[in-house]
């Protein structure tokens, strides 16, 4: 079992809706949980983290993790074309990381 | 702003002949770690350092050894290349082991 599944998509939506991307981890004992955006061909950059049980919004993000059903979810409102790329969910446990393999967003003008 | 470089960006080698990709950091950071990115496969942590002199493997180590000997580089080092590691590979950095990291540029390697 992977340790972090998304997926894949590709998830298309169009531009100022609100665009869903859902992640599930397998060890309870994951940590913390990051959302990172990655342009094709370029390195993944920090969208979001969130620590515990709840939302957390960062302008246009938001952030849901739900610890008992081992699910972090992100929302993307008012998507612009700039916001395509692929999304890739990550977890901590212990001293290591653990990827998804990414869901490809893409926002249609 | 925490800024990862790596060296090269760009490597096209044979099999078997040793190189040595380089990471440096600029914040101080104590954790370090290096990953391959390959479709499908998504990003998988090779190998990370949690402080000086201090490393320890991760999902994929087969095939590569790093050191750690200041703080400010964790070199990556593949003693004979495959053609199975050829890769996107990214260093990236945090404060600690749960804390968010930042990637380096990426090192695009292609073994012949």
């Amino acid at each position: 079992q992977k340790e972090v599944e998304q997926n894949s998509g590709p998830l298309s939506v169009p531009e100022g809706a609100i665009a869903s991307l859902n992640c599930t981890y397998s060890d309870r004992g994951s940590q913390s949980f990051f959302w990172y955006r990655q342009y094709s061909g370029k390195s993944p950059e920090l969208i979001m983290f969130i620590y515990s049980n709840g939302d957390k919004e960062d302008g246009r993000f938001t952030a849901q993790l739900n610890k008992a059903s081992q699910y972090v979810s992100l929302l993307i409102r008012d998507s612009q074309p700039s916001d395509s790329a692929t999304y890739l969910c990550a977890v901590n446990r212990g001293n290591q990381f653990y990827f998804g393999t990414g869901t490809s967003l893409t926002v249609i003008p | 702003e925490a800024q990862v470089t790596q060296n090269p960006r760009y490597l096209i080698t044979v099999t078997g002949k040793k190189l040595t990709v380089t990471c440096s950091q600029n914040m101080n950071h104590e954790y370090m770690s290096w990953y391959r990115q390959d479709p499908g496969l998504g990003l998988r942590q090779i190998y990370y350092s949690m402080n000086v002199e201090v490393t320890d493997k991760g999902d994929v180590p087969e095939g590569y050894k790093v050191s750690r000997k200041e703080k400010r580089n964790f070199p990556l080092i593949l003693e004979s290349p495959s053609p199975n590691q050829t890769s996107l590979y990214f260093c990236a950095i945090s404060g600690g082991a749960t804390d968010t990291q930042y990637f380096g540029p990426g090192t695009r390697l292609t073994v012949l």
